[in-house]
């Protein structure tokens, strides 16, 4: 299953919201009902941190402007307000799909 | 809280096999799968396999031919050996629970003659 973010590369103003889409080539629903659809943030130098699963559930310690949503092959991640500490790449993983496959990435930047 | 950490040879020449071991603390090794995950500049995060503590294993089709994950659940541990390595296999490998909530620190695997 390919999974294609957009944009790769966002610029955006500390304090704006800032929105990433990731798209599936097949929908992520799951035999089980589930989708199983994650964001992961990968700060500078640093391992990939699961931010959001199953579309829009946040990992414990995840601030709340972070949040996920979405449905069969379309899903959002939103960041409601950027602050410095969010620089870094983005990348959504669809694990309903053998083999798990991953978003190309995008990089968020402080303009 | 689980944590892993994995070591294993950083540099190797074409033909040879990568082995990394990672090890698990905390949590229960034996209620869950462990995955290796590489990410590369050219072909980014790559799911590479995974096992049970039992030893049942999946691979990714693109790998099957030349990937084998081991369990030594004595130590709480799991192994990746990646045979005939080429220049393509340079990545950061990282070891992980399947589920992706905890992470290794990675390892640079550097495949060059």
């Amino acid at each position: 299953v390919v999974v294609t973010q957009s944009p790769l590369s966002l610029p955006v103003t500390l304090g704006q919201p800032a929105s990433i889409s990731c798209r599936s080539s097949q929908s992520l629903v799951y035999s089980d009902g589930y989708t199983y659809l994650n964001w992961f943030q990968q700060r500078p130098g640093q391992s990939p941190r699961r931010l959001i699963y199953k579309v829009s559930n946040r990992d414990s310690g995840v601030p709340d402007r972070f949040s996920g949503s979405g449905s069969g092959t379309d899903f959002t991640l939103k960041i409601s307000r950027v602050e410095a500490e969010d620089v870094g790449i983005y990348y959504c993983m669809q694990a309903t799909h053998w083999p798990p496959t991953f978003g190309q990435g995008t990089k968020v930047e402080i303009k | 809280q689980v944590q892993l950490r994995q070591w294993g040879a950083g540099l190797l020449k074409p033909s040879e096999t990568l082995s990394l071991t990672c090890a698990v603390y905390g949590g229960s090794f034996s209620s869950n799968y462990w995955s290796w995950i590489r990410q590369s500049p050219g072909k980014g995060l790559e799911w590479i396999g995974e096992t049970s503590h039992s030893g049942s294993t999946k691979y990714n089709p693109s790998l099957q031919s030349r990937v084998t994950i081991s369990v030594d659940t004595s130590k709480n541990q799991f192994s990746l050996n990646l045979s005939f390595v080429t220049a393509a296999d340079t990545a950061v490998y990282y070891c992980a629970r399947k589920g992706l909530l905890e992470w290794s620190q990675g390892t640079l695997v550097t495949v060059s003659s």
